[in-house]
């Protein structure tokens, strides 16, 4: 079975610093892996995933994350944050039992970025 | 990428009653649409796998005669929610995949449902 955990419901940083919103994943088979944005009262939107090709992959909204085998981790990066990057951040598996195509989510991190 | 909308975004209902949303997939044919509950400040809980021409899959504990889902064509399920009670109301999202994305699921934006 996959799962995922996220360390840290909420991150706040100051505008123009480092975003880091960790997660750790579990998974029996090559997983393939998902960061997705949710602003208040919305869907949610893919930054990125990671599909087995390249270890670091770049998204949107110049978000990047690197996929860490031997730590079990894709974390999320960003080296400048902007104010309207505020939001739920949700890391996901591709889930390969139950129901298949489903993802399976962590509990999301909310990232405040302050002035 | 493929755009799946959801309607309505917003539904305040009296308790007792039925409401309907719409999950669509725009641009795309979606055999197999996912149905998520959001609580707030939670994850996204999966209620149920929507086939098209068949019966809705439900996760455990999601009461299926209380969520009726129907996948009437390729590219529209509906997620009912009948005789609604207050602790129904939640965020409600669908989502769906034309199959080739490498797993990666398109979302509507959510339909908020309040229960009077």
């Amino acid at each position: 079975a996959q799962s995922v955990t996220q360390l840290g419901s909420h991150v706040s940083v100051s505008e123009g610093a480092l975003v880091l919103l960790r997660c750790n994943y579990s998974s029996s088979v090559p997983p393939y892996l998902f960061w997705y944005v949710q602003y208040p009262n919305q869907g949610l939107q893919l930054l990125l995933k990671y599909t087995s090709a390249a270890t670091l992959v770049k998204g949107i909204n110049g978000f990047e994350a690197e996929f860490k085998k031997s730590e079990t981790s894709f974390h999320l990066t960003k080296p400048s944050a902007h104010m309207s990057d505020a939001a739920e951040y949700f890391c996901a598996v591709l889930n390969y039992g139950g129901s298949q195509g489903n993802l399976i989510f962590g509990k999301g991190t909310k990232l405040s970025v302050k002035p | 990428g493929a755009v799946v909308s959801q309607h309505p975004s917003r539904v305040i209902c009296k308790s007792g009653t039925s409401v309907k949303i719409e999950c669509r997939s725009l641009d795309f044919q979606a055999t197999t649409m996912f149905w998520y509950r959001q609580f707030p400040k939670k994850s996204l809980m999966l209620m149920a796998t929507s086939n098209e021409g068949s019966k809705a899959t439900y996760e455990q504990g999601v009461e299926k005669d209380k969520f009726l889902i129907n996948h009437a064509s390729l590219t529209l399920s509906t997620l009912t929610v009948t005789s609604a009670h207050p602790e129904d109301s939640s965020f409600y999202i669908c989502s769906a995949t034309p199959g080739t994305s490498g797993g990666e699921l398109f979302f509507g934006e959510g339909s908020r449902l309040t229960v009077l």
